[in-house]
């Protein structure tokens, strides 16, 4: 298994563009989430998924869409990126609460820079 | 709503020396508590998880962990440091039927040799 993949590992973007963090996982898990790691804030949520066509907000949700069309895979789009979203990003995975809670399976992260 | 305090932003630490990081939670109910380690540059992998029963936990790497609901701490324990733990350290609470993991701000350890 790859456990958790996510594309790109670095992205440079101008205010403005838009653009699309890839985030894949071949472990069959339902759940999948989206963080944003900055300095001195730790991890902080900004959408989850808890199967395919079912995604809701985290903490941090605005400026971000995101959209799970099936299992594998949950992509977050950032529409217009602004300085504020220089961030690193990481998706996360886990079985669902059917299977008990269990450990989230973090992917390796997306080092995006918004100028 | 539930939040997570890692009062020491920096701990520095002497190879062989035991550590100790803190950890503040706050949650109305039975909470699932995670402490999480992040190698430069690298995800997060879990070191240990807190659901029920024994209130002190094994992990991984040597580390360990007591769940003290009277303080709403979980504290991350290693006896000794290996200069490889030199790494940030983040603790984590969600609800037992929970989709929502809050972390702490994390910790930085520095190992001195």
């Amino acid at each position: 298994n790859a456990g958790v993949t996510q594309t790109p590992k670095f992205q440079v973007l101008k205010t403005g563009q838009s653009m699309t963090l890839q985030c894949a996982q071949d472990m069959n898990h339902e759940y999948m989430s989206w963080y944003r790691q900055d300095p001195g804030m730790g991890l902080r949520l900004i959408h989850y998924s808890v199967g395919a066509g079912i995604t809701d907000q985290g903490e941090v949700p605005n400026g971000y869409n995101v959209s799970r069309s099936t299992t594998e895979d949950f992509p977050l789009r950032l529409l217009s990126a602004a300085p504020s979203q220089t961030s690193v990003y990481f998706c996360a995975s886990r079985p669902g609460l059917d299977w008990g809670y269990n450990e989230q399976f973090f992917g390796p992260g997306t080092r995006l820079t918004v100028l | 709503a539930q939040s997570v305090t890692q009062p020491d932003i920096h701990i520095t630490v002497s190879e062989g020396a035991s550590l100790e990081l803190r950890c503040n939670y706050s949650y109305g109910a039975t909470p699932y508590l995670f402490w999480y380690v992040q190698s430069p540059g690298q995800g997060l992998q879990l070191l240990l998880k807190y659901f029920s029963g024994d209130t002190l936990v094994q992990g991984i790497k040597g580390f360990e962990a007591e769940f003290k609901r009277s303080q709403s701490s979980f504290n991350l324990r290693k006896p000794s440091v290996h200069w490889s733990d030199a790494a940030e350290y983040f603790c984590a609470v969600d609800k037992a039927a929970g989709n929502k993991l809050t972390f702490g701000g994390g910790t930085r350890v520095l190992v001195k040799p």
